[in-house]
C-alpha cells in the first residue's frame, strides 16, 4: 500500500471549512483513499472514499488532484465535534489485500470556538 | 443494524497472562482485521480472518493468534502478555462482495501491569 504524509496538527475556526490535506505521491492506479477520523480512543470513523472523481456525501467531500497524488478532505462547517485525528489511507481494494489499512499518524484538528 | 461490536471494553492482565478479545463484525461482512494501537500512534494492522483462515498478517509475532468463526465473528488472541502489548485493540469488518469499505468497532483497551 502507497504511503500517505498529512500535518501533524492543524486548528479550525468553528463554523469555517476545515481543509485536511494529504499526499500520496506514489498511489497506484489501483488504490483508493480512504478517510477516517478518530475521537479520542474511540475507534475510528469512516467518513469518505474515492477513487479518482471528487466525492461528497453528508459528513464531508474529498478532492483528488487529477494525478491522484494529492487530495483534500473538506468539512464545510466545522464544529466542536469534528475534534478528532484524521487520517488518510491508501489501498487496493476487490483482492486479496481488501481489509489490510496502513495507518499513518494522522492529523489532529481542533476546532475552536 | 448493529455495527461492529467488540467485547470486553476494558481489560486489566498481568505479565505472562493470556487475554482473548472478541469481535461481531457488521451484518452482511464476512472479512475481520485487527489492529493494534499504541497511545498516540495510528492503528497497526495486525492480521485479518476470511472464510475461517488467516488470509494476512502485518509485523507480530505468533503469541498473537486468531480464529473466525463460521457465523464470522472473530477472537484476537494474545499469549505471555508483555507490558508493551498495552494498547486499544481494534476490530473491523469488510465485505467481499462490495465496496470494501472497513467499519472499525468502539475498540478493547488493554493493560499489562
Amino acid at each position: 500500500d502507497a504511503k500517505t504524509t498529512q500535518p501533524t496538527s492543524m486548528d479550525c475556526a468553528e463554523g469555517r471549512a476545515a481543509n485536511l490535506p494529504c499526499n500520496h505521491s506514489t498511489i497506484s492506479g489501483n488504490e483508493y483513499v480512504y478517510w477516517y477520523r478518530q475521537i479520542h480512543s474511540q475507534g475510528p470513523q469512516y467518513i469518505i472514499h474515492g477513487l479518482k472523481n471528487n466525492e461528497t456525501n453528508e459528513m464531508a467531500s474529498l478532492i483528488i488532484t487529477e494525478d491522484r497524488k494529492s487530495s483534500t478532505l473538506i468539512l464545510p462547517h466545522a464544529t466542536l465535534r469534528d475534534t478528532a485525528v484524521y487520517y488518510c489511507i491508501v489501498r487496493v481494494v476487490y483482492n486479496t489485500n481488501a481489509g489490510k489499512s496502513t495507518f499513518g499518524d494522522g492529523t489532529t484538528l481542533t476546532v475552536k470556538p | 443494524d448493529a455495527g461492529v461490536t467488540q467485547s470486553p471494553t476494558h481489560l486489566i492482565k498481568t505479565r505472562g497472562q493470556q487475554v482473548t478479545l472478541r469481535c461481531s463484525p457488521k451484518s452482511g461482512h464476512d472479512t475481520v482485521s485487527w489492529y493494534q494501537q499504541a497511545l498516540g500512534q495510528g492503528p497497526q494492522f495486525i492480521f485479518q480472518y476470511y472464510e475461517e483462515e488467516e488470509r494476512q498478517r502485518g509485523n507480530f509475532p505468533d503469541r498473537f493468534s486468531g480464529h473466525q468463526f463460521p457465523n464470522y465473528s472473530s477472537e484476537l488472541n494474545v499469549n505471555a502478555l508483555l507490558l508493551g502489548d498495552s494498547a486499544l485493540y481494534l476490530c473491523a469488518s469488510t465485505s467481499s462482495w462490495q465496496t470494501d469499505t472497513q467499519y472499525f468497532g468502539p475498540g478493547t483497551r488493554l493493560t499489562v501491569l
